[in-house]
């Protein structure tokens, strides 16, 4: 089941820079999308979301921007922080699916000082 | 902040035996969710449960699955004959709505060993 991609495993980058974490999907009945951040031995964490009609959802250093025509989402962090490090899921769901989220393979990040 | 609980942190079980995965989601939470992930594969969806009732099921969740909340905490995910491929972490997960525009809450996870 492919629906949701990750096709980037890891990303590497410095302190201070952006880090943008990139997720494609091929359902186009998705119309929530959710990003969410993964420690080792922790439980994911929901981080940032993002509804189809909208392209562009911002908190803090995260930016969620949505392009549906090319079923692409991507996730920004500026400035990106040590704490940062952790694996990232996208995930993308149809709102009246009761709760079942699609999850993509996740994107190892790693922020060097 | 208020957490989703699992216990035990990691399970380890003959093929062949019942297993039960407890949690205790969010307390003012109304849905419950049961994710997996095998090692190396993406978090999988099992099943959705509001209102004493699964909401939605994947084809993984067959009949050797089953979910109870047995009473106004707990909640619990039974397998009733493991298999080696039954292998994997197990998340809990809780939401206050029915919709995932809200995020969940998911909880540290059982590491389920079978072998």
């Amino acid at each position: 089941d492919q629906q949701v991609k990750q096709n980037s495993p890891s990303l590497s980058v410095q302190e201070g820079r952006i880090s943008i974490l990139n997720c494609d999907y091929t359902n186009s009945m998705f119309d929530y999308f959710l990003w969410y951040k993964k420690y080792p031995a922790e439980g994911p964490t929901f981080l940032i979301s993002i509804s189809s009609i909208k392209d562009k959802n911002e908190d803090g250093r995260f930016t969620v921007f949505l392009n549906k025509s090319a079923k692409h989402l991507s996730l920004h962090i500026v400035p990106s922080q040590p704490g940062d490090s952790a694996v990232y899921f996208c995930a993308a769901s149809v709102t009246d699916s009761w709760g079942k989220l699609q999850f993509g393979a996740g994107t190892q990040v790693v922020v060097t000082p | 902040e208020p957490e989703v609980t699992q216990t035990p942190s990691h399970q380890v079980t003959q093929m062949g035996q019942e297993v039960i995965l407890r949690c205790v989601p969010i307390s003012n939470h109304l849905y419950f969710y049961w994710y997996r992930q095998i090692l190396g594969q993406k978090v999988e969806f099992l099943v959705s449960f509001y209102n004493n009732e699964i909401s939605e099921k994947s084809e993984i969740f067959d009949d050797q699955f089953s979910v109870e909340r047995p009473d106004g905490s707990n909640f619990t995910l039974k397998i009733r004959s493991t298999k080696l491929e039954d292998s994997a972490m197990y998340f809990c997960a809780s939401s206050e709505q029915g919709t995932t525009n809200y995020g969940y809450t998911f909880g540290s996870g059982t590491r389920l060993t079978v072998v």
